[in-house]
């Protein structure tokens, strides 16, 4: 099993560029979410997707938007990137949606820079 | 105010030594309450999780919830290097987990 990818490790990007960060899991989870990580300040959750078909904002969507392709794949696109969107950012994927859940697995993160 | 707050460290301690970290949160609606440990450069790992008020061991590691106070804590006996790392705090409801800013400790040789 590889668990949860991620591609690519890592990107430059100019302000104004866009991109889609992939991530894919092969556990059969339901959930999957995206999380940014900054110096100092923890993991924050973009979106993250309950199952498939749904998806949901988290603490910090604005710039962002997410496909859930399918069960296994769940996409972040930034259109317009600016300096602020410069982090690292980590997939994670759950076994269970909704109120049991706890254990979430992550994957090796993306490291994105924009200048 | 965070729901969640953490010891913000970093913590450096000599190997052997008693490790506590701490964290505090406000929503009684947390159900689990984990601990990660991140490597530099790479992913959260789970470490360790509990579910109700009370100790869980698990080697080295101790941890403690006390849901009346809204405080958890991981302990970690006999530190060794390669216990380095960030550890961070998470809290879960309705499936969403909420994470601590993360405390970076150092177990020196």
């Amino acid at each position: 099993n590889a668990g949860v990818t991620q591609t690519p490790k890592f990107q430059v990007l100019k302000t104004g560029q866009s991109m889609t960060l992939q991530c894919a899991q092969d556990m059969n989870h339901n959930s999957m979410y995206w999380y940014r990580q900054d110096p100092g300040m923890g993991l924050r959750l973009i979106y993250y997707s309950a199952s498939e078909g749904t998806t949901d904002k988290g603490e910090v969507p604005n710039g962002y938007n997410v496909s859930r392709l399918n069960k296994r794949e769940f996409s972040l696109r930034l259109e317009s990137a600016a300096p602020s969107q410069t982090s690292v950012y980590f997939c994670a994927s759950s076994d269970v949606g909704g109120i049991q859940s706890y254990e979430q697995y992550f994957g090796p993160g993306t490291r994105l820079t924009v200048t | 105010q965070k729901e969640v707050e953490q010891d913000p460290g970093p913590l450096s301690v000599p190997e052997g030594a008693i490790v506590s970290l701490n964290c505090t949160y406000s929503n009684s609606a947390f159900q689990y309450f984990m601990w990660y440990r991140q490597y530099s450069r790479k992913g959260p790992e789970l470490l360790m999780y509990t579910y109700s008020s009370g100790n869980k061991e698990d080697g080295r590691f101790t941890a403690q919830v006390d849901k009346s106070s809204k405080y958890i804590s991981l302990f970690i006996r006999d530190s060794q290097p390669s216990d380095s790392a960030t550890y961070l705090c998470a809290m879960t409801w309705a499936g969403k987990s909420t994470f601590g800013d993360g405390t970076t400790l150092t177990v020196k040789p």
